[in-house]
């Protein structure tokens, strides 16, 4: 069965320092890897996504994300928070052999202090 | 703004009741999915359409059925509500039909209150 683990519900970083949600996933095949950050009353905003080709992905807002296979992780990170970071990150993937949906972790709720 | 909508944005109704939730996809997309966000499950995916079909299918009750239309808009009706149906409904749409792994852009979202 395909999964993805958050293991941090919470992530408290100081604005300026660098910043590390943790994913990791289980599926059959390879995998497709999301990002989505979602902030209070508003939907889900893609981040970034890992399809194949580079470790190293990089999306919107100074995020990065690097795929690891050995370790079947997907860690988000950025070099320099801001408080405006501050939001519920959610890791997702599906598998390129079954569904098309995305299965989601349980989120991580990011805080950044001032 | 994904380009992805949804209305209502917020709905009270009563247990025992029936809704409809709507969605309109980003323009030129085809695939419509649809979840559920709630506190003790999470976010979980409900059902999928591809250009008036549907394709795939996940966590939903036997209550709830949706649809596309020709205009590729998408409804999910929710009926016999029951207080646990309380949550935040989710629509997401991609170009393609999921063989491709497409970015799903996700709408608002509707907020659904059962009392």
């Amino acid at each position: 069965a395909q999964s993805v683990a958050q293991p941090e519900d919470q992530v408290n970083v100081a604005e300026g320092n660098p910043l590390t949600v943790k994913c990791t996933y289980s599926v059959s095949g390879n995998p497709y890897l999301f990002w989505y950050v979602q902030y209070p009353n508003r939907g889900l905003q893609f981040l970034l996504k890992y399809i194949t080709g580079d470790n190293l992905v990089k999306g919107s807002y100074g995020f990065e994300a690097e795929f690891n296979k050995s370790q079947t992780s997907f860690h988000l990170k950025k070099p320099s928070a801001l408080v405006s970071d501050s939001a519920l990150y959610f890791c997702a993937v599906r598998s390129n052999q079954a569904g098309t949906a995305l299965i989601f972790g349980k989120g991580t709720t990011l805080s950044v202090s001032s | 703004d994904s380009g992805v909508t949804q209305t209502p944005k917020h709905l009270i109704t009563a247990t025992g009741q029936r809704v409809t939730l709507r969605c309109s996809p980003r323009s030129g997309d085809l695939s419509v999915y649809w979840y559920q966000q709630s506190l003790d499950q999470g976010l979980q995916f409900l059902i999928q359409y591809y250009n008036g079909e549907e394709r795939a299918k996940g966590n939903i009750l036997e209550r709830f059925s949706a649809q596309q239309f020709p205009d590729l808009h998408s409804e999910l009706n929710l009926s016999s509500l029951e207080l646990g149906d309380s949550a935040l409904y989710f629509c997401a749409s991609t170009t393609g039909g999921g063989a491709r792994p497409d970015t799903q852009y996700f709408g608002p979202g509707t907020r659904l209150t059962v009392l």
